[in-house]
């Protein structure tokens, strides 16, 4: 169990500029999230993967953001033409199988400042 | 709306004291609840559990009890060491149909000193 992990830990870019982050979970983990954190709050349900599947998108989740799981693998996640408002902790997360019996192990998450 | 509340953002007690962390629910679909620790520039970490059949669940130094009819858990740890300083999240899970979905509070620092 290595963990989930995540890159780039730190994200600096430019109103309107595209970003795209990486998760990689824990290998044997069919099920993926990813939650986002802001200042002040708890995370926030962002959205999940079953295996490549995509079952549910936030409504926190605008057409701008765009996530993937090919192969049922790693994850990413897409912002696109960023604005100041998306400034926030983006955190991944896996599980095997469902939450009563397999908590969510989070990455460290990947910080993200849109200036 | 808040569904998962932590109302105390911070907490400070003595080392080899007991820590109690509140939380409160509005959503009477949530079954289940954990909490979660989590140190700065690090995700959240689960700690413990507990199934709304349930009223109490131990693990260790931490307890967490579950007081259904008032929508109310608490997360007791004893003694506090000055290591359990962190952040503390309550969580819950509901039975519908986002069963995979977690609706997090807002967190409570809590301070153990030395």
């Amino acid at each position: 169990d290595t963990g989930v992990s995540q890159n780039p830990r730190h994200k600096i870019t430019k109103r309107g500029q595209n970003v795209t982050f990486r998760c990689d979970p824990i290998s044997e983990h069919n099920r993926l999230y990813w939650y986002r954190q802001t200042l002040g709050q708890g995370p926030e349900f962002l959205t999940y993967f079953q295996n490549e599947a995509q079952l549910e998108k936030s409504r926190l989740l605008s057409d701008r953001f765009s996530a993937e799981r090919p192969k049922g693998s790693f994850s990413t996640l897409e912002i696109q033409r960023t604005e100041q408002g998306d400034s926030a902790m983006y955190l991944c997360a896996s599980s095997l199988g469902g939450q009563y019996n397999s908590p969510l192990h989070f990455g460290n998450g990947t910080r993200l400042t849109v200036t | 709306d808040q569904q998962v509340k932590q109302n105390s953002p911070s907490l400070s007690v003595q080392e080899g004291r007991i820590s109690i962390l509140n939380c409160d629910y509005t959503n009477s679909m949530f079954d289940y609840f954990l909490w979660y620790k989590k140190y700065p520039a690090e995700g959240p970490t689960f700690l413990i559990s507990i199934s709304s059949i349930k009223d109490k669940n131990e693990d260790g130094r931490f307890t967490v009890f579950l007081n259904k009819s008032a929508k109310h858990l608490s997360l007791h740890i004893v003694p506090s060491q000055p290591g359990d300083s962190a952040v503390y999240f309550c969580a819950a899970i509901g039975s519908g149909g986002s069963n995979y979905k977690l609706t997090f509070g807002k967190g409570t620092l809590l301070t153990v000193n030395p």
